[in-house]
């Protein structure tokens, strides 16, 4: 069965640590790669995601994430973290040859200490 | 702001009566989708419209849930007969053809 993985289930960080959440999927065809990001009391919002070309992908609040074919993988990434990113992350693929339902891993916690 | 639109934001409801909740997608957007989301879980796909036609539902779509999307624009998802196991958040996105989906607030559901 297609499935999403991701390997935290909730990350603790001082504000400027570097941070990566992993997220591994299960799918051996084309796909669609996203990161999504709930704040507390809000709706899921798109951070970034990945189509076709360069594998590191840039997105909003200075997020990146970089797609690894060979594992699988794709991993978010952020330098310096604030205590304005603590929220929850979800990763989620799309499997274009399968049909348009999302799959997402089971989320992130991120707490971002002051 | 134009966004994906839900309602209501919160239903609370005896366990056997029915619900319905309704999505307004962003204007244009031919694809809507619906997802169920329980505390420490992230999303499970519902079903998925494009246009009024309805073309695919997930397992989790028991027959007591129905979903329409009569004209192609908002989306209703009713609930018969409410389980307690049908407590969760009901997210709406819409899509205009490819992803990404953009996602509304989500109604919550909470069956006592």
């Amino acid at each position: 069965a297609q499935s999403v993985s991701q390997h935290n289930h909730h990350v603790i960080l001082s504000e400027a640590a570097s941070l990566e959440l992993g997220c591994n999927y299960s799918y051996g065809g084309t796909v669609n790669l996203f990161w999504y990001v709930q704040y507390p009391g809000q709706h899921l919002q798109l951070l970034l995601k990945y189509f076709s070309g360069d594998p590191l992908v840039k997105g909003i609040k200075g997020f990146e994430a970089e797609f690894i074919k060979s594992k699988f993988s794709f991993n978010l990434r952020k330098p310096s973290v604030q205590w304005s990113d603590t929220a929850e992350y979800f990763c989620a693929v799309n499997d274009v040859s399968y049909g348009q339902n999302f799959v997402f891993g089971p989320g992130t916690r991120l707490s971002v200490l002051p | 702001d134009t966004g994906v639109s839900q309602n209501p934001r919160h239903k609370i409801t005896k366990r056997g009566q029915n619900v319905t909740f309704r999505c307004d997608p962003i204007s244009e957007h031919n694809r809507l989708y619906w997802y169920r989301q329980t505390l420490g879980q992230g999303p499970e796909f519902l079903t998925y419209f494009q246009n009024e036609a309805q073309l695919e539902k997930s397992r989790l779509l028991s027959d007591r849930f129905s979903a329409e999307r009569p004209k192609g624009s908002f989306s209703t998802l009713e609930i018969q007969r409410t389980e307690q196991g049908d407590s969760a958040m009901y997210l709406c996105a819409s899509s205009l053809g490819a992803p990404p989906l953009y996602f509304g607030e989500g109604s919550w559901l909470t069956v006592v």
